[in-house]
């Protein structure tokens, strides 16, 4: 069973930089089966795709975010990260790190979610 | 971006109702659709795989349908536990791209 944990600020500053960090356990981020994924929710809508990584090199973003987002992988501590350039209070959502079953294409694991604010 | 367009946006049921949601993709997208369940301040949880599979410990009273652009859930008969948003999303494009949910409450 995959477990996944969302740690990093609540609250960012408008026009900073917003970094999260997503520990995993259950599963090493080093597995050929799984590509590693963040997925975003603002207050009362609905779900929104971040972008993805593998660890054999593939990254894939949503276009809309594309210009401002980056991943990253720590493979000794079993983590990997989201960076978000230029926040405004549109990033303001509760940000979750996720699973995807490389072969279904679909989403197995969540972790619980973290709430960032963007303030101005 | 493959869009994804779920309706309707919200419905009201009865406990033992049969409850059908559509998402329909804006090009043929195969079989490479999935279906999730979340309720209020939850993570989302995965219940349908590939248009039609059911997931693991998942309530046969789920079930997906369709293929190329239009697909379907149904819950055969809505129990207290099922009022809750479901989303379906892609997995077709490398861009993945969710609906905008069905809000599923109680009549």
């Amino acid at each position: 069973q995959v477990q996944l944990q969302e740690s990093g600020p609540g609250l960012v500053k408008a026009s900073q930089t917003l970094s999260l960090t997503c520990t995993v356990s259950g599963a090493s981020i080093r597995s050929a089966g799984y590509y590693w994924s963040w997925v975003r929710q603002p207050a009362g809508k609905g779900l929104e795709w971040i972008g993805r990584f593998y660890t054999g090199g593939i990254t894939n973003y949503n276009p809309s975010l594309k210009s401002r987002v980056t991943t990253s992988v720590d493979t000794s501590k079993n983590q990997f990260s989201l960076r978000l350039t230029s926040v405004t209070a549109a990033d303001t959502a509760v940000y979750y790190c996720a699973t995807e079953e490389k072969f279904r294409g679909s989403i197995d694991y969540w972790g619980q979610g973290t709430l960032v604010t963007v303030s101005s | 971006d493959i869009q994804m367009t779920q309706s309707p946006s919200s419905l009201s049921a009865s406990v033992g109702d049969r409850v059908t949601i559509s998402c329909r993709a804006s090009q043929t997208i195969p079989n490479y659709l999935n279906w999730y369940q979340q309720k209020p301040g939850k993570a989302p949880k995965l219940l349908i795989y590939t248009a039609s599979s059911l997931q693991g410990g998942v309530p046969s009273r789920f079930s997906g349908s369709g293929s190329g652009t239009d697909f379907t859930l149904t819950i055969s008969s809505l129990q207290p536990e099922d009022f809750a948003t479901y989303y379906c999303q892609q997995s077709y494009s490398d861009s993945r791209t969710f609906g905008q949910g069905t809000k599923v409450e109680i009549k």
